[in-house]
């Protein structure tokens, strides 16, 4: 069972923007920097946003992540057909010594 | 370029045992904490277990502690993950994660491989 509560899907036509929420608590989100990560089907997890707002390099600005409290936000903007995929937050959870993941969110462009 | 690779997955019988190896390149292995991530069939992503450069700190999920192992060679640039008293809820892809410098994150990941737990 999952501390990190997101959406189970979320849906946009191409080129429209989609917002993605991770909630959590404290202990988890509260205190701690947040990742994103997004898995393609079938293949790897591959990180999206760290320390909650950073892109990689090669990660386009069209994905952008921020913070709030106890909850984070991975926004998408101009959705393209190849962002279907399922996202996850992450976070360390300093109470119980853990790395948490989100519950995921699968996108699908219409 | 950064790679992990990782071997060892396979079919073992509940109670059996299974050893887990990542082979890292690309990168200066010593100088990163590294992680295992699970994820069942279906199922959405579980950290297992983390541990420091030189192995002196360690860290698991509650549920793989007293049965699972996280272990490094440095001068092997190697990853383990020692499987013991496996259960039928141990079924998954297990990945292998590089940590990211800054925080807690995961900026590499090799491409999986699976285990799967039954009689």
């Amino acid at each position: 069972q999952s501390v990190l509560t997101q959406p189970p899907s979320v849906s946009a036509a191409p080129g429209q923007k989609v917002t993605i929420s991770c909630s959590g608590s404290s202990s988890n989100i509260g205190n701690n920097y947040v990742s994103w990560y997004q898995q393609l089907p079938g293949t790897a997890p591959k990180l999206l946003i760290y320390d909650n707002n950073k892109r990689p390099s090669g990660i386009p600005d069209r994905f952008s992540g921020s913070k709030s409290g106890t909850s984070a936000t991975l926004d998408i903007t101009g959705l393209q057909t190849g962002d279907e995929a399922d996202y996850y937050c992450g976070t360390w959870d300093s109470s119980l010594s853990v790395y948490v993941f989100g519950t995921g969110t699968k996108v699908t462009v219409l | 370029e950064v790679q992990l690779v990782e071997s060892g997955g396979g079919l073992v019988q509940p109670g059996g045992s299974l050893r887990l190896s990542c082979a890292a390149s690309g990168f200066t292995f010593s100088s990163y904490w590294m992680s295992w991530v699970r994820q069942a069939p279906g199922q959405g992503l579980q950290w297992v277990a983390s541990i420091r450069q030189h192995g002196s700190e360690k860290y698991y999920v509650a549920s793989v502690k007293g049965r699972f192992t996280i272990s490094r060679d440095n001068a092997k640039n190697s990853l383990y993950l020692q499987m013991n008293s496996l259960r039928a809820e141990d079924t998954a892809v297990y990945y292998c994660a590089r940590e990211g410098t800054t925080s807690h994150y995961f900026d590499y990941w090799g491409q999986g491989t699976l285990v799967t737990v039954s009689s």
